[in-house]
Order: C-alpha cells, then sequence, then structure tokens
C-alpha cells in the first residue's frame, strides 16, 4: 500500500530558528513530491520535486529530494511567525491522473 | 481568473439527509479531485476525474458520488449524511506539464453531520 510519512508531527520553535520538516514515502510508480502550506484554510503550493538531489528554493525556503533512500527535507531558516502553519507533503505515484497521497502533516508554530 | 471555487463555505447536516457541494474552476484544468481532511490528519482522496464524463474512486469513495458533465463543475453528493462523514472537504484541480502535475486547491466547505 502507498505510504507518505511525515515527522515530526508537531514543532514549536522560536523566530529566528531553522526547521527541517522530513517526509518519507513508499509509493508505487513515482512521478513528483510536492510540499503544501496550509495556513487557516486551503493548501497552497510550495514546491514539487521530480528529480534528486536537485534543490528548489524559494526566500527562506527550500527542499531537496532523496529517490533512493526515498525521502525528503523542507528547510525554514530565520523562521517568523507567519511560518506557522501545518506543511504537508504528498507524492504522485500513480500514471497519468495527478493523484496524489498525503502525508498527516507536520505542525509548525514559530513563537515571537 | 476566480481559481477554484466552493461552496457552501459550511453546512450542518442531520443524519440521514442528502446535500450536494458544489466544486467550479475557471482554469480550464481537465483534472479535478476532492478530499476530505479530517483533524490532526492529511487529505485523502475521495474521487478524482481526468475529464468531462469521466470519474474514479480515490481512497475513501464510501458515501460519495460525484458526476462530471462539464470541464468546469464537480459536485460531490452525500446521499446518506453519517458522523464519519464530519469533515473539511477540499476540491482542486490540476494541469499537466510534461507528464507532472501541480494541483489547485479551493477553500474547503466544513461538514458537520449531528
Amino acid at each position: 500500500e502507498d505510504k507518505v510519512v511525515q515527522s515530526p508531527l508537531s514543532l514549536v520553535v522560536h523566530e529566528g530558528d531553522t526547521v527541517t520538516l522530513n517526509c518519507s514515502y513508499e509509493v508505487t510508480n513515482f512521478r513528483s513530491l510536492l510540499w503544501y502550506k496550509q495556513e487557516k484554510k486551503a493548501p497552497t503550493f510550495l514546491f514539487m520535486l521530480t528529480s534528486s538531489g536537485i534543490e528548489k528554493k524559494s526566500g527562506r525556503l527550500s527542499s531537496i529530494l532523496d529517490k533512493k533512500e526515498l525521502f525528503s527535507i523542507l528547510n525554514i531558516t530565520a523562521t517568523q511567525t507567519g511560518d506557522s502553519a501545518i506543511y504537508l507533503c504528498a507524492v504522485e505515484g500513480s500514471s497519468n491522473t495527478g493523484k496524489l497521497i498525503f502525508g498527516q502533516g507536520t505542525t509548525l508554530q514559530v513563537k515571537p | 481568473n476566480a481559481g477554484v471555487t466552493q461552496t457552501p463555505k459550511f453546512r450542518i447536516l442531520k443524519i440521514g439527509q442528502s446535500m450536494t457541494l458544489q466544486c467550479t474552476q475557471d482554469m480550464n484544468h481537465n483534472y479535478m479531485y476532492w478530499y476530505r481532511q479530517d483533524p490532526g490528519m492529511g487529505l485523502k482522496l475521495i474521487y478524482y476525474s481526468v475529464g468531462a464524463g469521466i470519474t474514479d474512486k480515490g481512497e475513501v469513495p464510501n458515501g460519495y458520488n460525484v458526476s462530471r458533465s462539464t470541464t468546469e463543475d464537480f459536485p460531490l453528493r452525500l446521499e446518506l449524511a453519517a458522523p464519519s462523514q464530519t469533515s473539511v472537504y477540499f476540491c482542486a484541480s490540476s494541469y499537466t506539464l510534461g507528464g507532472v502535475y501541480e494541483q489547485y486547491f479551493g477553500p474547503g466547505t466544513r461538514l458537520t453531520v449531528t
């Protein structure tokens, strides 16, 4: 059975800290891994990773995929209170449908 | 573009009642999806569609039905509401570029069944 597991499930840090969120997966026919940020409402897209070892960056956020070890990490440097959210990892494992399998999410709280 | 819109935002149903959650996208995406999210959990796929007239089951389809008569609309029907269907429901749509997909989500519908 396909599955995506995120760790930790929750995390509390202070502003300025650096955090690393983990996502491991067991999925047949891997096509892509996506990271989403979910605040009060709908998930918003952060990154899509398809190739191993290539870092994607957007400001203070970065992510990398290891297809051999079947995991990805999301790094956030110099955290701010606005980074407080649920971070969701999802993997597309089937062919030509775009179906995503989501992990449970990591709830990040950044304190002032 | 409005993106993906969902109605209603909130709804309370009694056990055994029926309702339809509406989802519309104006991005001309072929692919559309319905997810549910329970507290402290990720999203679970209920149904999806790869184009008008084509739908298929996801991970948790029991108790739900869908239809896709147009590219824009993908309604989700609950026939006999049960407390286990209390959840937040998200609709999403995506396009494909080079065989990979990026999903855009609607704002969600919070449903309570009592």
